[in-house]
């Protein structure tokens, strides 16, 4: 059964301080790994999809990148409106999402 | 592109009664999704439908709950009798192709069964 843990739980940050969330996955032939963005009282809005080890996408502050056990996506001197949860997701044999990681910015 | 739309964006029922979610999927995508999400189980996935036919409804809990998406621009996910467990945030989303192209998520739907 394809499975997605993400880490940490929580994390806060100041305000230019750069980190990276994890996604760990177990899945039989992965055909894409996705990420989410999720602010509170809306619905998780897209962010990059990986297809293949060694892949990198960027989106301003945001890097993801892929392995064939995990994807990291890499803040880069955040700021506070980039405070919400983050989610992956993974499309194997099912399409399953992970918990999420709530991020903070502080000011 | 107005995005996905539900209705309505919070109910409060009592137990038993019958509740009706709604759901407009954005125009030209081929694929709906209603999901369901709550702490302490994350986003579950209930139904997809592909071209207006359901796909996998595996993750229905049971025979309380149904869905229907009787052409391209509507959906509904009924529940009756509702339970107090079934209180979470229902989201729907659509895509243009299945899981090969991102989705597009509504708002949702706060749900309080008292």
């Amino acid at each position: 059964e394809d499975q997605v843990t993400q880490s940490p739980e929580a994390l806060r940050l100041q305000e230019g301080e750069s980190s990276s969330l994890n996604c760990s996955y177990t899945v039989s032939g992965l055909r894409g790994l996705f990420w989410y963005r999720q602010d509170p009282g809306k619905g998780p809005e897209f962010l990059f999809t990986l297809y293949s080890a060694g892949e990198e996408k960027e989106k301003e502050r945001l890097k993801a990148t892929l392995t064939k056990k995990e994807s990291f996506l890499h803040i880069t001197a955040p700021k506070p409106e980039d405070s919400a949860t983050y989610l992956c997701a993974v499309d194997g044999q099912n399409f399953v999402f992970g918990p999420g990681t709530r991020l903070s910015v502080l000011p | 592109d107005a995005g996905v739309i539900q209705s309505p964006r919070h109910e409060v029922t009592e137990m038993g009664q019958e509740v009706t979610l709604r759901c407009k999927p954005i125009s030209g995508h081929n694929s709906l999704f209603w999901y369901r999400q709550t702490m302490m189980r994350g986003l579950e996935l209930l139904i997809y439908f592909n071209n207006n036919v359901p796909i996998d409804d595996s993750g229905m809990p049971e025979d309380r709950f149904s869905a229907k998406m009787p052409n391209a621009s509507f959906s509904t996910l009924k529940i009756q009798p509702s339970e107090p467990r079934d209180s979470a945030v229902y989201f729907c989303a659509s895509s243009r192709d299945s899981y090969n192209s991102p989705l597009h998520f509504g708002n949702g739907t706060r749900l309080t069964v008292t």
